[in-house]
């Protein structure tokens, strides 16, 4: 059964203070691995695709990448803008219509 | 401006009401797709449409209805038999249903039960 695990469920930084999210997934023939950043009251924003392991891809502050089993969203010198629930997703392997399993999603709180 | 669409942003239903949520894009994306969102777990899969005049049914469909009669619309429909309807609902689309392209997000409604 295709899983998608995210840890932590949250995770407070003081502004300056880097760290990694993670996301693991059990399914065979990764065919992608999306990760989206949500406001509270909002839909998911896309951030990034991931295709393949070894793959890194950065905006800004974020940097996701991907082994066989997990992805890491590494936040570098944090802000208060970038507090925000941050969630993960992998399209299901027995499914051809573009179906995703999400992970609950990790909450960030980045304080001053 | 491009993108999706829904509305109400807020909806209040009493018990034993139906209640429509609408989902509008202009992205001319073939595939539509309706989440339900609860606090403290993953985004579930109600339905979703990759052409218009078919839908899927989800994880989670019991209690809710749809309808893809134009590419640019997949309202979803709340029944009085969805036993806990509160919620925050989740439209997205993509360009194709096939392959590993992303999902985008409109802004969500959010149904309360009274």
């Amino acid at each position: 059964e295709d899983q998608v695990t995210q840890s932590p469920e949250a995770l407070r930084l003081q502004e300056g203070e880097s760290s990694s999210l993670n996301c693991s997934y059990t399914v065979s023939g990764l065919r992608g691995l999306f990760w989206y950043r949500q406001d509270p009251g909002k839909g998911p924003e896309f951030l990034f695709t991931l295709y393949s392991a070894g793959e890194e891809k950065e905006k800004e502050r974020l940097k996701a990448t991907l082994t066989k089993k997990e992805s890491f969203l590494h936040i570098t010198a944090p802000k208060p803008e970038d507090s925000a629930t941050y969630l993960c997703a992998v399209p299901l392997t027995t499914d051809s219509w573009g179906k995703l399993q999400f992970g609950a999603g990790t909450q960030v709180v980045v304080t001053p | 401006d491009g993108g999706i669409t829904q509305s109400p942003k807020y909806l209040f239903r009493k018990e034993g009401q139906n209640v429509t949520l609408s989902c509008e894009q202009n992205l001319n994306h073939d595939a539509m797709y309706w989440y339900r969102q609860d606090p403290g777990q993953g985004l579930r899969l109600i339905y979703y449409s990759q052409i218009v005049n078919d839908f899927q049914k989800g994880d989670i469909a019991e209690g809710y209805s749809v309808s893809r009669e134009k590419k640019e619309s997949f309202p979803l429909t709340v029944t009085s038999a969805q036993k806990n309807p509160t919620a925050f609902y989740l439209c997205a689309t993509k360009s194709q249903p096939w392959g590993g392209n992303e999902q985008f997000f409109g802004p969500g409604t959010r149904l309360t039960v009274l």
